[in-house]
């Protein structure tokens, strides 16, 4: 079955420590998305891309970065500049502009 | 920058009741997606509407579009415990970025058997 594959589930980060959270998806879709949800709040965009090699920051880009070297894969790093990571993260793709989003089972993220 | 704003937060219904949530943006949307998110799990698309006015209906669900498409509603009829969950709309302004789908912050829906 296609789909989004996120991973790990959860993630233990320590001060100072840059983490990667991978996505992975093999819908064949061009766009892919990062968004942070913090409790009682709605999805935040972190970063997104349409096609390979490009990205662009979204709403809550600072201390986070991210590459699209192959269409299927889009992973997002927060580094240590990011203050208060500790939130759920969720990596979403769609076919083109304004189609539905289709999300992974996202990665929980917390600080040790 | 744009706001979508959705009320109300928090809705407790009893089975078999009725219940509105709304969906409130500060400027025009191109067009506006309904999510769902389960306790634990990570959103699932409903709908989307794009046209001023559009109704649209997915069995006891019912989603409209106003006529100035800066506001939407999810009605849902007869609630029964599966409906229980976070609701969300999403929103593109006709000024922005194609990747900027801007989110409320959600109905928590519970219900009550």
């Amino acid at each position: 079955d296609g789909g989004i594959t996120q991973s790990p589930k959860y993630l233990f980060r320590k001060e100072g420590q840059n983490v990667t959270l991978s996505c992975e998806q093999n819908l064949n879709h061009d766009a892919m998305y990062w968004y942070r949800q913090d409790p009682g709040q709605g999805l935040r965009l972190i970063y997104y891309s349409q096609i390979v090699n490009d990205f662009q920051k979204g709403d809550i880009a600072e201390g986070y970065s991210v590459s699209r070297e192959k269409k299927e894969s889009f992973p997002l790093t927060v580094t240590s500049a990011q203050k208060n990571p500790t939130a759920f993260y969720l990596c979403a793709s769609t076919r083109r502009v304004g189609q539905p989003q289709h999300f992974g089972d996202g990665t929980r993220l917390s600080i040790l | 920058g744009q706001q979508v704003m959705q009320i109300p937060q928090y809705q407790h219904v009893q089975e078999g009741e009725d219940f509105t949530t709304y969906c409130n943006s500060s400027t025009t949307l191109s067009n506006i997606q309904w999510y769902k998110q389960r306790p634990g799990g990570h959103p699932v698309f409903l709908i989307q509407l794009v046209k001023s006015g559009e109704v649209k209906k997915q069995k006891r669900l019912t989603f409209q579009f106003g006529e100035a498409k800066k506001n939407s509603s999810l009605h849902i009829t007869a609630t029964q415990t599966t409906d229980v969950g976070t609701y969300f709309c999403a929103g593109r302004g006709t000024t922005d970025s194609w990747g900027k789908l801007q989110f409320g912050a959600g109905t928590q829906v519970v219900v009550t058997p």
